[in-house]
């Protein structure tokens, strides 16, 4: 069955750069998708990648996709202290299939 | 305005009881989902409606019992509630067929079983 992984925590100092790895299994994924999540909230979409792309950029984040290693990364330039959250990756398709979610890795940013 | 709303929004209740949580999306969307996030944030999918027929069903205990009056409302029905079942449950809709199509995710209702 489909499995999404991703590291627990991560701690960076305001200014610096984040990035955020998941691995996937599902090579039928369609799209895999960046979502944050803030403190007593529910889930926003921030990006997200088709499966035959292997970058996207938007503003601040760049997202990495390696179709071979099945491995997405979300990169946030300029971590500012709103950012800390739990950033969730999920991958899907375009059908009807609920999203797989990563366990989530919560970001800490230290001012 | 809100696109998916969830009643209500905190749930504290004993163990045995029978709740209900209610979820609604003015997106016009088709497909409805409820996921559990358990203490360790974990989100797993546990039902999917679209267009009022169930079409995802994980295992799940059947003491919990989605219901679809139309495509716009699904709600979740649990009865005798138990200390495991405390969480925080999300509702999502998607619409359309192909495409990103992104699912938008209601508020969350944190249930506490007490």
């Amino acid at each position: 069955g489909e499995d999404v992984e991703q590291s627990l925590f991560l701690s960076v100092r305001e200014g610096d750069s984040s990035v955020i790895n998941c691995t996937y299994t599902d090579s039928s994924s369609t799209y895999l998708y960046w979502y944050k999540q803030e403190p007593g909230a529910g889930l926003q979409l921030l990006t997200y990648i088709f499966s035959n792309m292997d970058m996207k950029q938007d503003q601040r984040l760049t997202v990495l996709l390696n179709k071979k290693d099945k491995h997405l990364s979300l990169r946030i330039a300029d971590t500012q202290t709103g950012d800390s959250a739990i950033y969730f990756c999920a991958e899907g398709d375009t059908g009807r299939r609920a999203l797989t979610f990563g366990s989530g890795t919560r970001l800490q940013v230290q001012p | 305005d809100t696109a998916v709303s969830q009643t209500p929004k905190y749930l504290v209740t004993q163990m045995g009881n029978d709740k209900s949580i209610k979820c609604e999306q003015n997106l016009g969307h088709d497909t409805m989902y409820w996921y559990k996030q358990d203490s360790k944030k974990f989100l797993k999918i546990m039902f999917s409606y679209n267009n009022k027929e169930l079409i995802i069903n994980e295992t799940v205990p059947n003491r919990f019992s989605p219901k679809s009056p139309d495509k716009a409302h699904l709600n979740l029905h649990i009865n005798s509630l138990e200390l495991g079942d405390s969480a925080v449950y999300f509702c999502a809709s998607r619409g359309g067929f192909g495409g990103v199509r992104e699912q938008y995710f209601g508020p969350g209702t944190r249930l506490t079983v007490t």
